[in-house]
């Protein structure tokens, strides 16, 4: 069945450096989610994406979704500590199906 | 706040024992969704519900079973408990039928130790 792959698992970063986490999927996504979870508590939806290629940005995040619609990051600038948290990527296991499949996340720690 | 609450917040029971976890989406939604989430792991969808029937199934035990009743709230059984459903339950819900085309809206969690 269809995967969506994150890497890293981990990342642990100083405070003001830049974050990446990767998204991949086995096949094409008819759309992207990301969620963030903080530590305890539950997740959180952040942005969808839709269209092949498309970039989206919210303050200090910046979203992409590949050419062809199989993989997706998220880019954070200059960490805060606030950023810290597990981000999740999920897509639809077939277009216009209820069931999201969701990566195993990337878990971002930060050190002051 | 997302709107979707969760009881209770935490559950401690033995094994072979028999749970109920409930959860009452947020104002309007339609759809509930159930996830497991153990430690350091992903979400793992169960089930979705929609309008009261049964839409989507994931990777759910025959021990597991879900409802939704006609005000919508949504409970999720548990039986013959055993060491490694020990997790976070999270619900979750949308406003139509969700997945591809709805943002979920996650509650809080229900923990569940099985000792």
């Amino acid at each position: 069945g269809q995967q969506v792959m994150q890497i890293p698992q981990y990342q642990h970063v100083q405070e003001g450096e830049d974050f990446t986490t990767y998204c991949n999927s086995s096949t094409t996504l008819s759309n992207i989610q990301w969620y963030k979870q903080r530590p305890g508590g539950h997740p959180v939806f952040l942005i969808q994406l839709v269209k092949s290629g498309e970039v989206k940005k919210q303050k200090r995040l910046t979203f992409q979704f590949g050419e062809a619609k199989k993989n997706s990051s998220l880019h954070i600038t200059a960490t805060q500590t606030t950023d810290v948290g597990t981000y999740f990527c999920a897509g639809p296991r077939i277009q216009g199906a209820q069931k999201l499949v969701f990566g195993q996340g990337t878990r971002l720690t930060i050190n002051p | 706040d997302s709107g979707v609450t969760q009881t209770p917040k935490h559950l401690i029971t033995a094994t072979g024992q028999r749970v109920t976890l409930r959860c009452s989406p947020r104002s309007g939604d339609l759809s509930v969704y159930w996830y497991q989430q153990s430690l350091d792991q992903g979400l793992q969808f169960l089930i979705q519900y929609y309008n009261g029937e049964e839409r989507a199934k994931g990777n759910i035990l025959e021990r597991f079973s879900a409802q939704q009743f006609p005000d919508l709230h949504s409970e999720l059984n548990l039986s013959s408990l055993e060491l490694g459903d020990s997790a976070l339950y999270f619900c979750a819900s949308s406003p139509g039928l969700g997945g591809s085309y709805n943002e979920q809206f996650f509650g809080p969690g229900t923990r569940l130790t099985v000792l």
